[in-house]
């Protein structure tokens, strides 16, 4: 059993369109961490949300922990290009700094 | 700030073959963790090391896996012998200690056991 599921798995949009990925997960979290991966590199810290509800803005990018901290969504405004890669969420094991990740989610901008 | 250096970038061997992947941390980092991702799927924890301890390696396959950190610094991770599952991508990551402290990866290094 999976921890964290993602979904979607895959999704290819056009620039300028908007979308929202999502992680989910039947365990409560303290804390939920998003990465991005692009080809060839390893993930790069995107957001780490800590309170149930709370809303954090990366300029087009919006994360959202829910309310019970069992899931979160990330929402991309006006996709570019460079959003393209695969798109991570991942959280601590209790009492440890260990990363458990997600099943990803690949996104593909085209322009 | 230098970050994570992984090498070799790519590695190409026959099953059953020995290879070494090496990592040098940013400097400060105490900790380091070893991650294996297959094709398509997040990463999962092979090894974490707080300096130079193994402090949490219950995902490693010790039957035909080993690392080490001999000095609390950079670290290596040995497969002997490799199978044609262990084709995959192995990322190394450092942090600072303490519940909280971002990872940091390196670039991988591409496996492919043929």
């Amino acid at each position: 059993t999976q921890l964290l599921e993602q979904s979607p798995q895959f999704l290819s949009i056009q620039e300028g369109e908007n979308l929202t990925v999502y992680c989910n997960s039947s365990s409560v979290f303290s804390s939920l961490q998003w990465y991005r991966q692009e080809p060839g590199e390893g993930p790069v810290l995107l957001v780490t949300v800590v309170t149930g509800g709370e809303v954090k803005k990366l300029k087009r990018l919006t994360f959202q922990f829910g309310d019970a901290r069992k899931d979160s969504s990330l929402h991309i405004t006006a996709a570019q290009p460079g959003d393209t890669g695969l798109y991570l969420c991942a959280v601590t094991q209790t009492g440890a700094n260990n990363l458990f990740f997600g099943t990803g989610t690949r996104l593909t901008v085209i322009p | 700030e230098a970050g994570v250096v992984q090498s070799p970038r790519y590695k190409i061997i026959e099953k059953k073959q020995p290879v070494a992947f090496w990592c040098n941390p940013i400097s400060g980092h105490n900790t380091l963790y070893w991650y294996r991702q297959n094709l398509g799927q997040g990463p999962e924890l092979l090894i974490r090391y707080e300096n130079e301890e193994a402090v949490d390696d219950s995902q490693l396959p010790k039957d035909r896996f080993s690392a080490e950190r001999l000095k609390g610094v950079d670290s290596t991770l040995k497969i002997q012998p490799a199978e044609l599952g262990d084709s995959a991508v192995y990322l190394c990551a450092s942090s600072f200690s303490g519940l909280g402290s971002p990872l940091h990866f390196g670039n991988g290094t591409r496996l492919t056991v043929t």
